[in-house]
C-alpha cells in the first residue's frame, strides 16, 4: 500500500519567513495530494492540494509543487504569521474514493 | 452550509466496555471515512463506506466493527475497550464518483474524543 514520508516533524521559523516542508510517496498511481493544517485538539482543515496534472498550484501565501517523478511533494508558505502555527499533514490518495494516507505531520511554530 | 456531525463529541469508557460512535455525513456525500488520531500521531484509516457498501478497510481492530445505514449516517462500534483505544475519532465524508472518479475533497466532523480508563 500506499506509505508516505514527511520531513521536517518540527519547523521553527521566525514571522516573516518562509516555511517548506517537503513529502514523498510510494505508490505511483496515487494521483491527489492534499495539504492539511490541524490546531490542538481541532479536526484537520484542507488548505491546499495539488492533482497528479499539474506541477504546481498557489493560493495567495500557500503553494504546493508536485514532482511525479521523484515521487515527491512540497508545501510552501511565504511571509509566515504566528497563526499558522499548527501541525500540518500531507496526504495521497489513488483518486476516486480510495482513502487518503497521511504523512506524520511536521509541526510548524511561527516565532513573532 | 452543512457540515460533518459526530455524536458524541466526548466519551468516557473502562477498559472492556463498549463504545459507539456516530457520523452524519454532508448530505448527498457518497462516501464515509473513519480515521483513528492517536495523541500525536497522523490520522490513521480505519474502514470506509462508498454508497451504503463497505468500500476500503484500513487498519481496524477485529474489535471494532462499522456499518452505514440506509440514511448515509455511519457508526462505529467498538467492543472490549482497551486503553491504546483512547483518540480521537474523525469521520469524513465526500462526494466522488466512484473508484475511477476524480477524488472528492474531504471534509472532517470535529471528532469524537474517545477516553478508556
Amino acid at each position: 500500500g500506499e506509505n508516505v514520508e514527511q520531513h521536517p516533524s518540527t519547523l521553527s521559523v521566525q514571522e516573516g519567513d518562509s516555511a517548506v516542508i517537503k513529502c514523498t510517496y510510494s505508490d505511483s498511481a496515487s494521483n491527489y495530494f492534499p495539504w492539511y493544517k490541524q490546531e490542538l485538539g481541532k479536526r484537520p482543515q484542507l488548505i491546499i492540494d495539488i492533482r497528479s496534472n499539474v506541477g504546481e498550484k498557489k493560493d495567495q501565501r500557500i503553494a504546493v509543487t508536485l514532482n511525479k517523478t521523484a515521487k515527491h511533494f512540497s508545501l510552501h508558505i511565504t511571509e509566515t504569521q504566528p497563526e499558522d502555527s499548527a501541525v500540518y499533514f500531507c496526504a495521497a490518495s489513488r483518486g476516486g474514493n480510495t482513502p487518503l494516507v497521511f504523512g506524520k505531520g511536521t509541526r510548524l511554530s511561527v516565532i513573532a | 452550509a452543512a457540515g460533518v456531525i459526530q455524536s458524541p463529541r466526548h466519551l468516557i469508557k473502562e477498559k472492556r466496555e463498549t463504545a459507539t460512535l456516530k457520523c452524519y455525513p454532508i448530505p448527498r456525500h457518497d462516501t464515509v471515512y473513519w480515521y483513528q488520531q492517536g495523541p500525536g500521531q497522523d490520522p490513521q484509516f480505519l474502514i470506509s463506506f462508498y454508497e451504503k457498501m463497505q468500500s476500503d478497510k484500513g487498519s481496524i481492530p477485529d474489535r471494532f466493527s462499522a456499518q452505514q445505514f440506509s440514511d448515509y449516517h455511519s457508526e462505529l462500534n467498538m467492543s472490549s475497550l482497551e486503553l491504546g483505544d483512547s483518540a480521537l475519532y474523525f469521520c469524513a465524508s465526500s462526494l466522488v464518483l466512484g473508484r475511477e472518479g476524480p477524488t472528492g475533497e474531504l471534509f472532517f466532523g470535529e471528532g469524537s474524543r474517545l477516553t478508556v480508563l
